[in-house]
């Protein structure tokens, strides 16, 4: 496609369960990022990918989140046993070759919302 | 930890103000990105900067990075309602973007 695709576009879901995101970066782009916003925040690092290997996983938030990249390409984060606070804008985003002054350009994100 | 501060944080101003939005840090960056972001969408690049004192301009926007690569201002000239958003600071750091909280701007006509 001619842009990053994220699905679902919102998410609803009780406290407890797990949930799967998807990104389909544009084609050819080798970095992909995963980031997380909450209302009022900016934009909070969450795992980086260069191929299928993520160099820096860093900002997962707890061993309930993880995240994998299959073919260089399609990429899903996992919320296992999800919580309240991670309700949140799920944005992923992917760039040409990495680097942190590469233009990066994101999806519309996932809404997910934990009752 | 690399921080960035935005700021106003909220600013509402009439079409045809001038205006410019902050974003401060006590670290060194090797890049600082502008972003733009509309209500249910993704951030779109605006605009990079790489070399202290740096200004680009595009169109009636004009971004600046400080000497010491550690703060950029993005000035907004005739503001038009269009220009309406949320106004996104992001610094290089390795191959992760550290951003800012973001400057909420509004522009009624």
């Amino acid at each position: 496609g001619a842009g990053v695709s994220q699905s679902p576009s919102n998410k609803v879901t009780e406290k407890g369960k797990d949930v799967e995101l998807r990104c389909d970066p544009i084609s050819g782009h080798t970095a992909l990022y995963w980031y997380r916003q909450s209302l009022g925040q900016g934009l909070e690092f969450l795992i980086y990918f260069q191929g299928n290997s993520a160099p820096d996983k860093s900002g997962l938030p707890s061993d309930r989140f993880s995240a994998e990249r299959t073919g260089g390409s399609v990429s899903t984060l996992t919320i296992q046993r999800t919580q309240q606070e991670d309700s949140a804008v799920y944005l992923c985003a992917s760039s040409l070759v990495p680097g942190s002054n590469q233009p990066q350009h994101f999806g519309d994100g996932t809404r997910l919302s934990i009752l | 930890t690399q921080l960035l501060e935005q700021s106003p944080q909220f600013l509402s101003i009439q079409e045809g103000e001038n205006l410019t939005v902050y974003c401060n840090s006590s670290s060194v960056f090797s890049s600082l990105q502008w972003y733009r972001q509309e209500p249910g969408e993704g951030p779109v690049l605006l605009v990079t900067v790489v070399t202290g004192g740096e200004v680009k301009k595009l169109k009636r926007l004009t971004f600046q990075f400080g000497d010491a690569r550690k703060d950029s201002s993005l000035h907004i000239t005739a503001a038009q309602p269009g220009d309406t958003g949320l106004y996104l600071c992001a610094g290089g750091a390795g191959t992760a973007l550290i951003f800012g909280k973001g400057t909420t701007l509004s522009v009624s006509s």
